[in-house]
């Protein structure tokens, strides 16, 4: 069985401040992991993904997520963050059986100038 | 350009009147499926198809149903709305089941009165 959890419904940043968006995950098999990221009143764009290479992955944007096997966790991180990374972000974890997405209830990030 | 492309993008009827939501894609992918989008829930898959002709229920596919005529097209069809069905859906597809690179439509919000 395969699941993400996502710490937080609602994150809130000062404008240039370290983003943290957490997500810890469950799987019986070595997983693929996702990062996605919805802007208002817009579809789903990949913003990182885990496949079993590097465990520090680099996305879009500035942002980077490492995947912890003994944590099983994969947090999405940013240096600093910027007025327009206000969105919502979805962590996901891929049944390879199904190719279906098993995705976190979500996180809201609010970028304060 | 490679999209998903859904229509319509916002859409308000009244329960029991019949309707479909279209999904289209560019990218010749044999994998396609809907999800529902709902607060602090994620996203939910309704259906998946694996190639033409061929579909199954994903963990919400109550009040649903869909056909995989061509390989382009992936149409929800809701036979007979009720206000619980009231959400923001989206259709994705990718190359092939297994695939990890997932592209999502721009949604579709349905209200049901």
């Amino acid at each position: 069985a395969q699941s993400v959890t996502q710490l937080g419904s609602h994150v809130s940043v000062s404008e240039g401040a370290l983003v943290l968006l957490r997500c810890n995950y469950s799987s019986s098999v070595p997983p693929y992991l996702f990062w996605y990221v919805q802007y208002p009143n817009q579809g789903l764009q990949l913003l990182l993904k885990y496949t079993s290479a590097a465990t520090l992955v680099k996305g879009i944007n500035g942002f980077e997520a490492e995947f912890k096997k003994s944590e099983t966790s994969f947090h999405l991180t940013k240096p600093s963050a910027h007025m327009s990374d206000a969105a919502e972000y979805f962590c996901a974890v891929i049944s390879y059986i199904f190719n279906k997405f098993f995705f976190g209830s979500g996180t809201k990030l609010n970028v304060k100038p | 350009e490679a999209q998903v492309t859904q229509n319509p993008r916002y859409l308000i009827t009244v329960t029991g009147k019949k309707l479909t939501v279209t999904c289209s894609q560019n990218m010749n992918h044999e994998y396609m499926s809907w999800y529902r989008q709902d607060p602090g829930l994620g996203l939910r898959q309704i259906y998946y198809s694996m190639n033409v002709e061929v579909t199954d229920k994903g963990d919400v596919p109550e009040g649903y149903k869909v056909s995989r005529k061509e390989k382009r097209n992936f149409p929800l069809i809701l036979e007979s709305p009720s206000p619980n069905q009231t959400s923001l859906y989206f259709c994705a597809s990718s190359l092939s089941q297994g695939d990890t690179e997932a592209f999502f439509g721009q949604g579709t919000r349905l209200t049901v009165v």
